[in-house]
């Protein structure tokens, strides 16, 4: 089964930028990478998508290399809310909906 | 509120009982998915829906779990003789799928799960 690595926690300052990589070796050529944020006891919220290069929206930028084996989600001048646990949502199976959450990545914003 | 729904939110039963949770997604998606969460742990895939048709389903999912989406709209999710290992929270997730473009799940707020 495909799998996704992320590192299991980082720490930053509120005003920082804050950058996390996700590793997919096994990425499809027709996949997309994806990375949720979660609250604890909600649901995991879309953040951003893209499929390579770099997407930016109003809440983030995602950078991924020629390779496309792995993905950097930066995340500008953080503030205490965005604290939370990160998931780089992994390759599927070609013609499949199954869809690879890793543990995600726990990121802890200090004021 | 057009957002996925999930109702219980919470529910507590004890160990033998049957347990059924709906999920309501967002009107035009045409998939829907189920999760399951354990604290500390990513989402676990259970099972895909596009339209009506289950199309996949996780080792995960035993013979005591079923799922259902019988117009193509709302689905249910029944657990027989719940275990506690079944304890957690089970999130729906529905998307719309597009010919471009990658295929992104919206989730609800999810439903806990409470054997005792």
């Amino acid at each position: 089964l495909a799998k996704t690595t992320q590192p299991i926690s980082m720490d930053s300052y509120e005003g920082q930028e804050v950058n996390i990589t996700c590793s997919h070796n096994n990425i499809a050529t027709n996949d997309y990478i994806t990375w949720y944020q979660q609250f604890p006891s909600q649901g995991p919220r879309f953040i951003i998508q893209g499929y390579k290069t770099k997407v930016t929206n109003e809440v983030a930028s995602l950078f991924i290399p020629a390779d496309r084996k792995s993905s950097t989600l930066s995340l500008p001048r953080v503030s205490l809310s965005d604290t939370a646990v990160y998931y780089c949502l992994g390759p599927r199976y070609t013609n499949a909906g199954k869809s690879t959450f890793g543990d995600g990545t726990t990121l802890t914003v200090k004021p | 509120d057009t957002g996925v729904s999930q109702d219980p939110r919470h529910k507590i039963t004890k160990r033998g009982q049957n347990v059924t949770f709906r999920c309501d997604p967002i009107s035009e998606h045409n998939r829907l998915y189920w999760y399951r969460q354990t604290l500390g742990q990513g989402p676990e895939f259970l099972t895909y829906f596009q339209n009506e048709a289950q199309l996949e389903k996780s080792r995960l999912l035993s013979d005591r779990f079923s799922a259902e989406r019988p117009k193509g709209s709302f689905s249910t999710l029944e657990i027989q003789r719940t275990e506690q290992g079944d304890s957690a929270m089970y999130l729906c997730a529905s998307s719309q799928l597009a010919g471009v473009g990658g295929d992104t799940q919206y989730f609800g707020p999810g439903t806990r799960l409470t054997v005792l």
